[in-house]
């Protein structure tokens, strides 16, 4: 079965610094997809980024960018220049491609950003 | 932005009493998914519907739990006797392709009593 493991389970960053999240996963799969959720204070689960494990080239998205280990399997998010509103809980999620449907949490990590 | 929107956003109920929990996806979607979250433990997916069936459910799904798409716009989790440790957020989410990013609603607290 997959699992998703956060080894973090909460970690602290000055305003402006930057921050890397860990995430490993177990899969037999080679055909799934990852992603980085944010969950604030609000309890929304906000979608950060998106990895196809197909693709080598790691994803970005403004401040928010993946290290993709395939081989490792290891999917780590940065967050560059942080801001006071990146603190929330960071769930990593694995998607197995084909016909399952379920996202497989991990169980997250609380950032704190410090002023 | 479209968003998943679910309603109530805080549902108290006693124990053994019937819970209705609402949730109206994004119109142009196809597959919806509940999951919940015990508080302070990660989110389990519960089940996912496409083409008004169930297409994957867990091992938390089980004969308390039911799932229904009415009419063309809402989506329901029912859970029809509640016991303590159903106490938790619940989550509706979709997506237009089961590849695709699923985008979540801000969650129902079901709280029992």
């Amino acid at each position: 079965a997959q699992t998703v493991t956060q080894s973090q389970p909460e970690m602290s960053v000055q305003e402006a610094e930057t921050v890397t999240l860990s995430c490993t996963y177990d899969t037999s799969e080679s055909d799934y997809y990852l992603f980085w959720y944010k969950q604030p204070p609000s309890r929304q689960m906000i979608l950060v980024i998106r990895q196809e494990a197909y693709k080598q080239q790691n994803a970005t998205e403004n401040r928010f960018s993946v290290n993709f280990q395939k081989a490792a399997k290891s999917f780590s998010l940065k967050i560059s220049d942080s801001q006071l509103g990146d603190a929330a809980m960071y769930f990593c999620a694995y998607l197995a491609g084909g016909a399952t449907n379920k996202l497989i949490f991990g169980t997250g990590t609380l950032l704190a950003v410090q002023p | 932005e479209p968003e998943v929107t679910q309603t109530p956003s805080h549902q108290v109920t006693q124990m053994g009493q019937e819970v209705i929990l609402r949730c109206v996806p994004i119109s142009n979607h196809l597959y919806f998914y509940w999951y919940r979250q015990i508080l302070g433990q990660k989110v389990e997916f519960l089940v996912s519907f496409y083409n008004n069936e169930i297409s994957e459910k867990s091992e938390i799904f089980d004969d308390q739990f039911s799932v229904e798409r009415p009419d063309g716009s809402n989506f329901t989790l029912k859970i029809r006797s509640t016991k303590l440790e159903d106490s938790a957020m619940y989550f509706c989410a979709s997506t237009p392709d089961r590849n695709q990013p699923q985008h979540f609603g801000d969650g129902t607290r079901l709280s029992i009593l």
